[in-house]
């Protein structure tokens, strides 16, 4: 089995603040791992993925994740927010190559002025 | 390389009837499948089709069906809808070849009002 913790719904920092975004799974064989960002009335777009090489992963937009096994998380950060990135994250775990995609709750990110 | 793409995005019905959904997947991507997202509950998966083949099937009632054609083109079909069925369907699709790695191609949606 599989699951994605995303704690909170909801996380608020000011323009030019850390972005720190929680994410923690559950799988019973190494995982794939995925941020995806939604904006409104749109689908979702892939931020970034873990996939066994690196742990330290970079994606889009100036974001990066760190995938920790001990920890079983891969939270979402990035070092200054913009306002651009107000949006809907959300973490997203399989379990294998060929196994469904299950993704967390969600974080809505408001950015303030 | 077109996106995968979703019609109608949006559409009315009322209780009772039934609605079809359409899903192009990008070319060369040959599994597609299909999350019901609302306020609520979140992303709920649906289905995954694979050379025509439901592969892994989520836990929805009988009601929410789909199908896989040869082109890898999908289809999902809600009868007797409830107004609970309200929500945006998001198709996505996979390439499935050995470099894959298990990432969804999103589609926009198709944004679903039961009244």
């Amino acid at each position: 089995a599989q699951s994605v913790t995303q704690l909170g719904s909801h996380v608020s920092v000011s323009e030019g603040a850390l972005v720190l975004l929680r994410c923690n799974y559950s799988s019973s064989v190494p995982p794939y791992l995925f941020w995806y960002v939604q904006y409104p009335n749109q689908g979702l777009q892939l931020l970034l993925k873990y996939t066994s090489a690196a742990t330290l992963v970079k994606g889009i937009n100036g974001f990066e994740a760190e995938f920790k096994k001990s920890e079983t998380s891969f939270h979402l950060t990035k070092p200054s927010a913009h306002m651009s990135d107000a949006a809907e994250y959300f973490c997203a775990v399989r379990s294998g190559a060929n196994s469904k995609l299950t993704f967390g709750k969600g974080i809505t990110l408001s950015v303030r002025p | 390389k077109a996106g995968v793409t979703q019609t109608p995005r949006y559409l009315i019905k009322t209780r009772g009837q039934q609605v079809t959904l359409s899903c192009s997947p990008i070319s060369g991507h040959r599994s597609v499948s299909w999350y019901q997202q609302t306020p609520g509950q979140g992303l709920q998966f649906l289905f995954e089709y694979f050379s025509e083949t439901q592969r892994n099937k989520g836990n929805f009632p009988g009601r929410f069906s789909g199908r896989q054609f040869s082109n890898s083109r999908s289809e999902m079909n809600v009868s007797t809808l409830e107004l609970g069925d309200s929500a945006l369907y998001l198709c996505a699709s996979t390439p499935m070849d050995v470099s894959n790695t298990g990432e969804l191609f999103f589609g926009e949606g198709s944004r679903l009002t039961v009244l």
